[in-house]
């Protein structure tokens, strides 16, 4: 079974420095997709990323890019320029068409302090 | 916006007593996914349908059912409520083409007493 990892439970940033948000997941799967969703006080859980595993580049999307190591199966998020708005619980997920399913991790409570 | 919406918002209710979450899309998109989330356990999958009337068990599918007799619409039933199913429920949608992103419904927050 397909598993995501997100060890560490909370994180702060100062506002305009970059922070960096870790995943790692395990699978057997060769053909996968992972994401990186957002969910603020709002609750309302809003897509950041997405990355194909079969590209090697990485994905980026504005001040939000993604560190993807196939091998080592880690998925990090990269924060640049962190504003107040991004505070908020952080997810990573897995995704595999084989069984049409979504895995999420735990999730990361990112403060950004003023 | 992905055209979901979900109903009630908000609930209270009493242990034991049946309860019935909708989740209505608009993009008539075939997939579609209930999740709970709880503190320290992410987003859990309940159910998912791949089209009408084809639905199938998530992980944390003991105590719910689920009915999808339209494109439109899937239904989430708990039939008798208990405590432990006190929760923040999401619905979530997915093409099933081109890019395989799941986009969230606002959620409904279930208070079972």
């Amino acid at each position: 079974a397909q598993t995501v990892t997100q060890s560490q439970p909370e994180m702060s940033v100062q506002e305009a420095e970059t922070v960096t948000l870790s995943c790692t997941y395990d699978t057997s799967e060769s053909d996968y997709y992972l994401f990186w969703y957002k969910q603020p006080p709002s609750r309302q859980m809003i897509l950041v990323i997405r990355q194909e595993a079969y590209k090697q580049q990485n994905a980026t999307e504005n001040r939000f890019s993604v560190n993807f190591q196939k091998a080592a199966k880690s998925f990090s998020l990269k924060i640049s320029d962190s504003q107040l708005g991004d505070a908020a619980m952080y997810f990573c997920a897995y995704f595999t068409g084989a069984n049409s399913k979504l895995t999420f991790g735990k999730g990361i409570t990112l403060s950004v302090r003023p | 916006d992905a055209g979901i919406t979900q109903s009630p918002r908000h609930k209270v209710t009493e242990t034991g007593t049946p309860v019935t979450l909708r989740c209505h899309q608009t993009e008539n998109h075939r997939y579609m996914y209930w999740y709970r989330q709880d503190p320290g356990h992410g987003l859990r999958l309940i159910h998912y349908s791949y089209g009408v009337k084809d639905t199938d068990k998530g992980e944390v599918s003991d105590g719910y059912s689920v009915s999808r007799s339209k494109t439109e619409d899937f239904l989430l039933t708990l039939e008798s409520a208990t405590s432990s199913q006190t929760s923040v429920y999401f619905c979530a949608i997915r093409p099933g083409r081109g890019p395989d992103t799941q986009y969230f419904g606002p959620g409904t927050r279930l208070t079972v007493l």
